[in-house]
């Protein structure tokens, strides 16, 4: 069906990294962004991508694979603080350009 | 810088009762959403709209109604509400690229 799916829960380790993935399945694509969320807060925005292949951006690095309806958040030189939930979302271009966000991946990061 | 604002941030109202949702963006952008946000449903679009006058139902539109004023203002209207639309409802704006949210409004419907 329709939508956007991620894990609900990861967990790595302080020091090294981890690698939330989202799959989606919708009519239409207009790029695809990554949000942060704690707990009892807003989602903040990370990251978009439009275009196939690596985005890195430090600390935040991002995949996309439009064939393979496929992305991920790679998280490098994980730090406590980092932990939190991943949101992915999906803009959908045949649908009033609407966006459809996944439940979230709670990443928890042990020391 | 720009930003998304919500009023009220606490609202608890009875069954039945009127509540109206404010939202304004600086942002200058043309989309603008209300989500809700529940324990084990995530994020879940109820309605949005593209530019003033404009209204797209979501996902979850049901005892909900919007308008778009301005460019700047979206309400988030409940004419009658119930115990199930207690929810965290966070709006945000758009434009190209990501989405930006306001700090939410914690509804409580007895």
């Amino acid at each position: 069906g329709q939508g956007v799916e991620q894990p609900d829960n990861l967990m790595s380790v302080e020091g090294t990294f981890a690698r939330v993935n989202c799959t989606y399945s919708t009519s239409g694509f207009n790029g695809l962004s990554w949000y942060q969320q704690r707990e009892g807060h807003a989602p903040v925005f990370l990251s978009y991508v439009v275009l196939d292949g690596l985005k890195d951006s430090g600390h935040f690095s991002t995949f996309l694979s439009r064939s393979n309806g496929y992305s991920y958040l790679l998280l490098t030189e994980l730090q406590i603080k980092d932990s939190a939930s991943y949101l992915c979302a999906v803009r959908d271009d045949t649908n009033a350009y609407k966006v459809i966000f996944g439940k979230g991946t709670h990443l928890h990061v042990l020391p | 810088e720009a930003a998304v604002t919500q009023s009220p941030r606490n609202k608890v109202t009875v069954t039945g009762g009127n509540v109206t949702l404010s939202c304004r963006q600086t942002n200058s952008h043309n989309y603008m959403y209300w989500y809700r946000q529940d324990t084990g449903h995530g994020l879940r679009l109820i309605h949005y709209s593209y530019g003033a006058g404009n209204l797209q139902i979501g996902d979850v539109p049901d005892g909900y109604k919007a308008t778009r004023t301005t460019q700047e203002d979206f309400f988030l209207l409940l004419e009658l509400a119930s115990p199930s639309q207690t929810s965290l409802y966070f709006c945000a704006s758009s434009g190209t690229g990501g989405v930006y949210f306001g700090p939410g409004t914690r509804l409580t419907v007895l």
